[in-house]
């Protein structure tokens, strides 16, 4: 029962070079979400996709695209990496986007830092 | 959207209940308080919600008090195990969107 899967774990770039982060769900979930987590804050949404086709921005989408590949997958990729966008990514998924009594289910985590 | 204020860190000794506090002063008739904790190099997880009841799981309790501005997480027997990062979190019926404060960061000694 695997839930949500994050893919690399652990990246380390170079400014300017571009990456895709994975994130994929087993759980029919319809809703999927990504978050950034800095040292000592709690999470900020990047993006979110409410249903398979739909994607919307969140609090921090600058310097970020999005693609909800299927109902499964969701990925966030960084064209231009800058060193600001070294940070802990997590991804999220739930039944039904945007119903308050739902939860959110977190991947691991993809740890990337910039140099 | 409606702000929570938490403690920044709490301590608790194994085994001892352990209360959470939340206050959430300017929280909508709509809004459900949710809890998710993070344990270190992990995500956050799930813990429990409710809107103006108070709610059990396997996992702890959820006392909310009868104005709804402010609630309780309450861990009945705290382990070694739950140390982690406490986030109490006013969820809108509007958007749906979990905003994510500072949390309470629980350490838990033998």
């Amino acid at each position: 029962n695997a839930g949500v899967t994050q893919t690399p774990k652990f990246q380390v770039l170079k400014t300017g070079q571009s990456m895709t982060l994975q994130c994929a769900q087993d759980m029919n979930h319809n809703s999927m979400y990504w978050y950034r987590q800095d040292p000592g804050m709690g999470l900020r949404l990047i993006y979110y996709s409410a249903s398979e086709g739909t994607t919307d921005k969140g609090e921090v989408p600058n310097g970020y695209n999005v693609s909800r590949l299927n109902k499964r997958e969701f990925s966030l990729r960084l064209e231009s990496a800058a060193p600001s966008q070294t940070s802990v990514y997590f991804c999220a998924s739930s039944i039904q986007g945007f119903k308050s009594n739902q939860p959110q289910h977190f991947g691991d985590g993809t740890r990337l830092s910039i140099l | 959207d409606a702000k929570t204020t938490q403690p920044n860190s709490m301590e608790s000794n194994e085994e001892e209940p352990v209360h959470l506090p939340c206050n959430h002063s300017t929280i909508s008739g709509t809004d459900y308080i949710h809890w998710y904790r993070q344990l270190p190099s992990q995500g956050p997880e799930y813990v429990i919600h409710g809107l103006t009841s108070n709610v059990n799981n396997r996992m702890a309790s959820l006392a909310i008090a009868e104005d709804r501005k402010s609630s309780t997480l309450i861990l009945h027997r705290a382990t070694l195990r739950d140390a982690a990062v406490y986030y109490c979190i006013l969820l809108s019926s509007n958007t749906g969107k979990l905003i994510f404060g500072q949390g309470t960061t629980l350490q838990v000694k033998p």
